[in-house]
């Protein structure tokens, strides 16, 4: 049971826009950033949003994130086959010492 | 280029220990701390502890204090975390990830390890 909580899995047509969610608590996203990180099939997550909204040089501007209260969001906007990932969102909770991960949202492009 | 690079898949038995290398940068040693996740077959990513290379201070999560050591060789710039007492459900990919610090961005992880308990 992962302390942040992701949809399993989230689907879209190429050219769709496709928001994925992580909810968590007080602790963490609610006095923490937020962060993304994608994983493509069989390799190491790759980070995607850093600070709850800025994205490192070289990942898209199809892809934004915001945070509002205990809660985070994904969007992939212009969806793209190769968007077909794992999506986690993290962030550090205070309360465990510990960074936490949601349990990842399985992306497919119908 | 940033580069993290791990050591090869193992296959332990129960009660075996492990121990993973992630050999870095020189930079990336002196200014960044190594942190450590792992994946379970199929499942989410579980942060594991970390350690700064250059200071040696350490610390896990509470889920594994007592199984889990982290070290550093500044001499040969790598990192090291050692499992002991090992589970079959201690299977899991191992990533090496740094971060500037105990809390910001896993800006650039390793390959992986597969480590794999197996009787």
């Amino acid at each position: 049971q992962s302390v942040l909580t992701q949809p399993p899995s989230a689907s879209g047509t190429p050219g769709q826009r496709v928001t994925l969610s992580c909810s968590g608590g007080t602790s963490n996203i609610g006095r923490s950033f937020v962060y993304w990180y994608q994983q493509l099939p069989g390799t190491a997550p790759k980070l995607l949003i850093y600070r709850s909204n800025q994205r490192p040089s070289g990942v898209p501007d199809r892809f934004s994130a915001s945070k509002s209260a205990t809660s985070a969001s994904l969007a992939i906007s212009g969806l793209r086959s190769e968007d077909e990932a794992d999506y986690y969102c993290a962030a550090w909770d205070d309360s465990l010492n510990n960074w936490v991960f949601g349990g990842g949202t399985k992306v497919t492009v119908l | 280029q940033v580069q993290l690079v791990q050591s090869g898949a193992e296959v332990k038995k129960p009660g075996a220990s492990v121990k993973v290398s992630c050999k870095a940068s020189r930079d990336t040693f002196n200014d960044f701390y190594i942190h450590w996740v792992r994946q379970a077959p199929g499942q989410g990513l579980e942060w594991m502890g970390w350690i700064n290379p250059k200071r040696g201070g350490s610390n896990s999560a509470q889920k594994f204090q007592g199984r889990v050591t982290m070290t550093s060789d500044t001499s040969i710039s790598t990192a090291y975390m050692e499992l002991t007492n090992l589970r079959s459900d201690d299977t899991a990919v191992y990533y090496c990830a740094r971060v500037f610090g105990v809390v910001g961005e896993f800006d650039y992880w390793g390959q992986g390890t597969l480590v794999t308990v197996f009787s």
